[in-house]
Order: structure tokens, then C-alpha cells, then sequence
């Protein structure tokens, strides 16, 4: 059965520490792996995206690394800002012929104090 | 580049009515997908349209229904309202080229609560 999972649940950090996300995924055939960022009240918007030959991407203080062997990926904040309070979902895409399955994370929630 | 937009942006219906939700892709954006979110689900997917035609469909009863016009407009219709129905509704419009540069837009989600 395809399955992401996140961990975890939820996260409390201070203002300029850093932290780690962790998807876990049993996704077959893997097409991409992406993260998304969801503040409250709006939609997601996309972080990052790694195919199965990326092991890393980076977008400003977010990196994304993946690991196709374990199925795993993570998610890096550096320094976090207050802004950076969000949840961050991964999702994984999974592509036989015509057909595409997007198949979600239920997310981390992160919220940064001062 | 106008982003994604969704109205209304918040609804309150009753148990038994039914609703209708509009999605405005981006511009050149052939594919618009529906979502339903909960706090217990995560997004769940409803359906896909590409060019008028529903081209991937998620595993939701006969009472949730979509469409999409030939300005790629979409509409997400909601009949037979239930408590459980309640939830953000996120549309996303993507180019619908597929491959792993097809990113997802999302909207900002109609906020819906049956009473």
C-alpha cells in the first residue's frame, strides 16, 4: 500500500534554532518526492521537489535531502524565523504510463517561539 | 501572474443542502485538481480535470461532483450535505504536462462548515 509518513507530529523550536523533519514513504513506482509548506488559512505552497537520482536541494534556509534506498527524505529549516511557524507536508509522486498518484503526507506541525 | 483563486473563501451551509465551490486556475494552466482537508486526513484528493475532462478521480461518493470549463475554470459541486463534509476545499491548477516539473498552485481553499 502506498503510505508517506511524517514525524514528527508536531514541533516547538526557538526563534534561530534549527530543526529536522522526517517523511518516510513506501511509494512504488517513485516518480518525485516534494515539500510543501501550508500556513494557516492558506494553501500549500511547494518548497522543494527531488527526483530518485537528487540526494539534495536546497531553497534558501530549507534543504531537502533523499534517500531512495531507505525511502527516506528530510526536511532541514537553518535558523528558524518566526515566519517558518507552518505546517510542512510531503508528498510523493508516483507515475505508471498516463496515470500520476500524488500521495500525501499528513504533515508536521512547526510552530517557532521568540 | 494572478495566483490561484478560490470564492467564496468561507461558506456555512445546513445538513441536506448542496454547494457549489469556483477555482480560477493560473493562466495557461490547463490541470485543476480538488482537495478536501481535515485535520485528522490531510488533503485528501478528489479529482483532476485537464482540457474539460476529468482525468483522475479520488475515492469520494457519488454526491461530490466537479467541472471544468473551456477557460479551464473549474467548478466543485457538493450535494446532500453531511457533518463530515466539513473542511478546507483546496483547488490547485498546474500546467497538467505531468513530469516532475509540473509544480502544483495551490488556492487559498474555501473554508466550509455544515451545521
Amino acid at each position: 500500500k502506498n503510505q508517506v509518513e511524517q514525524s514528527p507530529q508536531s514541533l516547538i523550536i526557538l526563534e534561530g534554532k534549527n530543526c529536522t523533519l522526517q517523511c518516510n514513504y513506501t511509494v512504488s513506482p517513485f516518480s518525485n518526492l516534494r515539500w510543501y509548506k501550508q500556513d494557516t488559512g492558506r494553501g500549500p505552497v511547494s518548497l522543494t521537489i527531488m527526483t530518485f537520482s537528487e540526494n539534495t536541494k536546497s531553497n534558501g534556509r530549507y534543504t531537502a535531502t533523499l534517500d531512495a534506498d531507505t525511502k527516506q527524505s528530510s526536511l532541514h529549516i537553518t535558523a528558524s524565523q518566526l515566519s517558518d511557524s507552518a505546517s510542512y507536508i510531503c508528498v510523493v509522486s508516483s507515475v505508471a504510463g498516463n496515470n500520476r498518484k500524488l500521495i500525501w503526507g499528513l504533515g508536521t506541525s512547526l510552530a517557532v517561539n521568540p | 501572474k494572478a495566483g490561484v483563486t478560490q470564492t467564496p473563501r468561507y461558506l456555512i451551509k445546513t445538513r441536506g443542502q448542496q454547494v457549489t465551490l469556483s477555482c480560477s486556475p493560473i493562466s495557461g494552466h490547463r490541470s485543476v485538481s480538488w482537495y478536501q482537508q481535515t485535520p485528522g486526513q490531510g488533503l485528501q484528493f478528489l479529482f483532476e480535470y485537464f482540457s474539460e475532462t476529468q482525468r483522475n478521480k479520488g475515492n469520494f461518493p457519488g454526491r461530490f461532483s466537479g467541472r471544468q470549463f473551456s477557460n479551464s475554470r473549474s467548478e466543485m459541486n457538493v450535494s446532500t450535505l453531511e457533518l463530515g463534509d466539513s473542511a478546507l476545499y483546496l483547488c490547485a491548477s498546474s500546467l497538467g504536462i505531468g513530469g516532475s516539473t509540473d509544480t502544483q498552485y495551490f488556492g487559498p481553499g474555501t473554508r466550509l462548515t455544515v451545521l
